[in-house]
């Protein structure tokens, strides 16, 4: 079964500052989707960016960006410039190519210091 | 961007009695839904999925009997707590996959369910 683990509970970074959220996802499936979603106080979801495994290329979105490695099987954001409507939990996600299931880690919730 | 809609927002019930949630995809078809709960700083538990027209699948150690889903269109998906008692206080979040989108889900916005 996969697994989705993130190591940190909790981060703080000060504003406009660069702050990166950990995420490791255990698969023996080669091709796959690798999801960020952000869970602020309202707790309605949010897509944050999403990469596909036969994509080399790591995703970005604005101040959002992924460092993907799939031999390491590692995928953490880096949120540049934060800001303080960054402050939310933060959820990575796994999905296999032809699965329904979301796989949720545990979250990281993000403080942004002003 | 698709939106999905949840109803009530909150809900306060008295132990025994039941309570029902809709979870609405208002501008696409999700052939697809999907219920979960979450505990305060937890992360979200998938309950079941439901696809329209079939008996949902419910996960493991998810009782089918006590919580009941009932996927009637294809913009509509119900979740029933039966019998709610206390310890079936939680968040419970719908999320539904676009047909045309096979790899995205769209989430609405929660229920906060407190049973007394």
């Amino acid at each position: 079964a996969q697994t989705v683990t993130q190591s940190q509970p909790e981060m703080s970074v000060q504003e406009a500052e660069t702050v990166t959220l950990s995420c490791t996802y255990d698969t023996s499936e080669s091709d796959y989707y690798l999801f960020w979603y952000k869970q602020p106080p309202s707790r309605q979801m949010i897509l944050v960016i999403r990469q596909e495994a036969y994509k080399q290329q790591n995703a970005t979105e604005n101040r959002f960006s992924v460092n993907f490695q799939k031999a390491a099987k590692s995928f953490s954001l880096k949120i540049s410039d934060s800001q303080l409507g960054d402050a939310a939990m933060y959820f990575c996600a796994y999905k296999r190519e032809y699965g329904n299931k979301l796989v949720f880690g545990a979250g990281t919730i993000l403080r942004v210091k002003s | 961007g698709a939106v999905v809609s949840q109803h009530p927002s909150r809900v306060i019930c008295k132990s025994g009695t039941s309570v029902k949630i809709e979870c609405r995809s208002l501008d696409f078809q999700a052939t697809t839904m999907f219920w979960y709960r979450q505990f305060p700083k937890q992360s979200l538990m998938l309950m079941a999925t439901s696809n329209e027209g079939s008996k949902a699948t419910y996960e493991q150690g998810v009782e089918k009997d006590k919580f009941l889903i009932n996927h009637a269109s294809l913009t509509l998906s119900t979740l029933t707590v039966t019998s709610a008692h206390p310890e079936d206080s939680s968040f419970y979040i719908c999320s539904a996959r676009d047909y045309r989108s096979y790899n995205e889900q769209f989430f609405g916005p929660g229920t906060r369910l407190t049973v007394l």
